[in-house]
């Protein structure tokens, strides 16, 4: 089944406490991003990738990191995670990228707490 | 600057009415994607349509429709003869042609249906 997957889906944790979040893909997809979602603000892009060693800041980058080292696997790093960092992180995925924009397919979401 | 705002924040009605949800947009560009999700209650983002900014075809898909009016620059969504299971945060989205892809998000409208 083509899919992205995000583990873990849920995570609770303090302050300084680095994590990553997982992204993978199983569509041969290029194109590959992360949102956070907070209420009244609609889903924010942090990081985007075009392709394998190709990354960007999206609008909201402050406080992550990401690497793109296969096509299939994104994952958004926490070095040191703040209370404000708590929210619904989406990742994404698409066909391709640069030549034209695709559909984006959403992954099942992380809901993250930082105390 | 890309914007996308949904002006209603939460729409109630009942079983079987027809229901819109507006989506005004603001771009520079001359070409773009506009698209459509829906947010179910278990949280997962569910692609239902990607409309290019040179077609400006209604598009109907069952009991979704889409009207897309460059003129005014809106999107808007309408469902015929809503069901329960059409409860969900709907969120309209915004992408350049190509390039960063980056979806700019409105911020969301909650539809209830209720029975």
């Amino acid at each position: 089944e083509a899919q992205v997957t995000q583990n873990p889906r849920y995570l609770i944790t303090v302050t300084g406490k680095k994590l990553t979040v997982t992204c993978s893909q199983n569509m041969n997809h290029e194109y590959m991003s992360w949102y956070r979602q907070d209420p009244g603000l609609g889903l924010r892009q942090i990081y985007y990738s075009m392709n394998v060693e190709v990354t960007d800041k999206g609008d909201v980058p402050e406080g992550y990191k990401v690497s793109r080292k296969e096509k299939r696997n994104f994952p958004l790093i926490l070095e040191s995670p703040s209370p404000n960092q708590t929210s619904l992180y989406f990742c994404a995925s698409s066909l391709s990228s640069g030549r034209r924009t695709d559909t984006q397919y959403f992954g099942p979401g992380t809901r993250l707490t930082v105390l | 600057a890309q914007k996308v705002t949904q002006a209603q924040t939460e729409i109630s009605v009942v079983e079987k009415e027809d229901v819109t949800l507006d989506c005004v947009y603001e771009t520079r560009d001359t070409t773009y994607y506009l698209f459509w999700y829906k947010q179910p209650p278990s949280g997962e983002l569910v692609f239902l349509i990607r409309r290019n900014s040179f077609d400006e075809q209604n598009e109907i898909s069952g009991r979704y429709s889409w009207n897309f009016q460059k003129s005014t620059s809106s999107f808007n969504f309408t469902i015929t003869a809503s069901q329960v299971v059409d409860s969900a945060v709907y969120f309209c989205a915004l992408s350049s042609w190509q390039g960063a892809q980056k979806l700019v998000f409105g911020q969301g409208t909650r539809l209830t249906i209720n029975p």
